[in-house]
């Protein structure tokens, strides 16, 4: 399996507060992802890191915050969480294959309520 | 609105019957790819198929893509028990993109 660990796995928490995501890979791939699944939208990309301190916006980044000081790192920041950010989170890690984005490989899953 | 999108959105089969599940999608692409997620885990990778390939295989899977028409479908063989999961498609967007969308994936049920 990919050496890829999302914490924590779990995690209550009260509208309002901040909250980070983290996602650490043993693999040294360049991309890194975070993507929300939510009953009846599948997955959807929230940022994505094409390497240190090199991130971008995806489908549905507001509200979010992600930073990449590190290789093996990339944190997901809900600055001041509202209950429409319950969900569970998955982190996902790439690298090239012939030139363009290969397959990914996920984690685990961390799975956030906001009460 | 999404990239990519599964259909049927829930599928039920006997063991040991054929599944297939399509994937449209909108924009030019480089590759498609296929995943499966098992409730309460991850995706995981099952093929990658490039946009100038029109057919891959995989042990009992069978991929297709078609970019005249942006579709794609994934045919599993004699289905088992185990194959009970979702299903999603996945898409970049061309050119240089780094992006991975997915659909809202395909349920299959295979009941032994």
């Amino acid at each position: 399996d990919a050496g890829i660990t999302q914490s924590p796995r779990h995690k209550v928490t009260e509208t309002g507060t901040p909250v980070t995501l983290r996602c650490h890979q043993t693999e040294n791939h360049r991309y890194m992802y975070w993507y929300r699944q939510d009953p009846g939208h599948g997955l959807r990309l929230i940022h994505y890191s094409y390497g240190v301190k090199d991130t971008d916006k995806g489908e549905v980044s507001d509200g979010y915050s992600v930073s990449r000081s590190k290789t093996e790192d990339f944190l997901l920041t809900l600055e001041s969480a509202t209950s429409s950010q319950t969900s569970v989170y998955f982190c996902a890690i790439s690298d090239l294959t012939s030139g363009k984005v290969g397959e990914l490989f996920f984690g685990e899953g961390s799975r956030l309520t906001v009460l | 609105s999404q990239q990519g999108e599964e259909d049927p959105q829930a599928l039920s089969i006997q063991e040991g019957e054929n599944a297939t599940m399509n994937c449209s999608y909108k924009t030019s692409i480089n590759n498609l790819q296929w995943y499966r997620q098992n409730s309460g885990r991850g995706l995981v990778h099952l093929i990658l198929i490039r946009s100038n390939e029109r057919e891959k295989h995989s042990g009992r899977l069978r991929v297709t893509l078609d970019t005249s028409k942006k579709s794609s479908s994934l045919l599993i063989t004699a289905s088992r028990a185990a194959d009970t999961a979702s299903y999603f498609c996945a898409t970049d967007l061309g050119g240089g993109s780094e992006k991975l969308v997915f659909g809202k994936g395909t349920k299959l049920t295979v009941n032994p």
